[in-house]
């Protein structure tokens, strides 16, 4: 099973709403990330959490904090966004990288669609 | 800076046809680099994966090499086919922490 889920498939919002992004995982995976994506753009990475030990873009404004209850969940929490934040946000797991060399593929989930209203 | 480049950003082949993708990087101190194809609105599919260590992986029909001394890796795709049309990315990862850096992409559309 290579399967990540992502909850809820679409999302609108307005901007002082407070919501969250859930992924899963049951792949025994060791890293999972956040990745925002807007349209015709290629993903961009937010967050990581590896051996639930997070590491972050420090671009990401605050508006944004992950959240990783367990290895095999990791939750995106929003509040007070922007209508430029509207994008696919997308979770990706991968081994991670203590478990090999360079063999850290990653696997992605089908994508939040995001709309701030 | 690191940046990862795809070209080109779109072609168009009649089905059959063999072609190929390429992707340049700056930073050749890599951890790996992996292969994507996307569907308009979807996540991403993993194709591909070569270590810093390798020089090429094939998975079926696909063909991905990597020349780190140059910064570069190609994907061939042999014989096309319609449900080849998507978009296809190339995404590096580099050493120090997991930063992975994603092309801009090539949209391939293969005609029937």
């Amino acid at each position: 099973d290579t399967e990540v889920t992502q909850t809820p498939k679409h999302l609108v919002m307005g901007m002082t709403n407070k919501k969250s992004l859930k992924c899963e995982q049951h792949m025994g995976h060791r890293a999972m990330y956040w990745y925002k994506q807007k349209a015709k753009k290629p993903p961009e990475l937010m967050f990581v959490y590896s051996y639930e030990k997070l590491s972050i873009n420090e671009s990401v404004p605050s508006r944004f904090s992950p959240e990783c209850p367990n290895s095999s969940l990791l939750n995106l929490h929003l509040h007070a966004l922007q209508p430029e934040d509207s994008a696919l946000y997308l979770c990706a797991s991968s081994q991670g990288r203590l478990a090999g060399r360079g063999t850290d593929t990653q696997y992605f989930g089908p994508g939040t669609r995001l709309t701030v209203l | 800076k690191q940046e990862v480049t795809q070209i080109p950003a779109a072609l168009s082949v009649p089905e059959g046809e063999n072609l190929v993708l390429n992707c340049s990087f700056t930073d050749s101190a890599i951890y790996n680099l992996q292969w994507f194809r996307q569907d308009p609105g979807k996540g991403l599919t993993s194709l591909l994966l070569i270590q810093s260590s390798q020089r090429e992986q094939t998975s079926g029909r696909l063909n991905a090499s990597l020349d780190k001394s140059s910064g570069r890796s190609t994907l061939y795709i042999a014989a096309s086919q319609p449900g080849d049309s998507a978009t296809y990315l190339c995404a590096v990862g580099y050493t120090g922490g997991f930063k992975t850096i994603f092309g801009a992409g090539t949209r391939l559309f293969v005609k029937a």
